[in-house]
């Protein structure tokens, strides 16, 4: 299958401070990668959706000045949270969707866990 | 909208047993694909198996198979010859076009030595 690979996996910051994870499609291109958070022995909850060269489409309930989508090439989205709380502390996925031979799947990053102090 | 469920909390099977966890979908939609992911405690999301609803035949992987009932909107997962590395949280999905996936709740499955 195909590698999508987050960075980083483990953050810890402290109240206020700004911090960006970075997802990557590694051997395919992706016009289409989503961000997720999950919340401990729970479902993924999707926040946004991001396509390259757009503007991230959001939840409902999800603050698009808090969380901060680019996705400026083909291989890479990054999600900033902006002026972290302890709140937003989290586990964050994202997923590439990868369509070839039209087939569709959508692979997913190892995750982010982020621990606001 | 569509809809998920994955009515079994939690499951357990014995070691080289076979076990089959449910999943229900709702769709008005007629081309989709519905996946199976696992969930190890790492938290990374693996998938397992992925199916075409215009593919009338199962989709099956190694020990892995699926029943897929798009008149009943079912899709089960049956894992065969159970191993301990199996255990872990299993999402249901549902997916189609540009969308987002639409997930179950999970079914947490524990494999007894």
């Amino acid at each position: 299958g195909a590698v999508v690979s987050q960075h980083p996996s483990w953050v810890i910051c402290k109240s206020g401070t700004s911090v960006k994870i970075e997802c990557r499609s590694l051997d395919f291109q992706a016009t289409t990668m989503f961000w997720y958070r999950q919340f401990p022995k729970q479902s993924l909850m999707l926040m946004a959706t991001s396509n390259e060269g757009s503007k991230a489409t959001y939840e409902q309930g999800v603050e698009k000045d808090k969380f901060l989508i680019n996705h400026a090439s083909l291989t890479l989205s990054t999600l900033t949270v902006t002026s972290a709380h302890p709140e937003d502390s989290s586990f964050y996925i994202c997923s590439a969707r990868d369509y070839r031979d039209y087939q569709e799947t959508q692979y997913f990053g190892p995750g982010t866990r982020l621990l606001v102090l | 909208a569509q809809t998920v469920t994955q009515s079994q909390p939690e499951m357990s099977v014995q070691e080289a047993e076979t076990v089959t966890l449910s999943c229900t979908y709702d769709t008005s939609e007629s081309d989709y694909y519905l996946f199976w992911y696992k969930q190890p405690p790492s938290r990374q999301m693996i998938l397992v198996i992925r199916q075409e609803a215009y593919k009338q035949q199962n989709a099956t992987e190694n020990r892995f198979s699926v029943n897929f009932q798009k008149a009943a909107k079912s899709f089960s997962l049956k894992i065969s010859d159970s191993q301990l590395g199996d255990a872990a949280m299993y999402f249901c999905a549902y997916g189609g076009g540009n969308t987002p996936l639409v997930f179950g709740k999970g079914t947490r499955l524990s494999v007894i030595a």
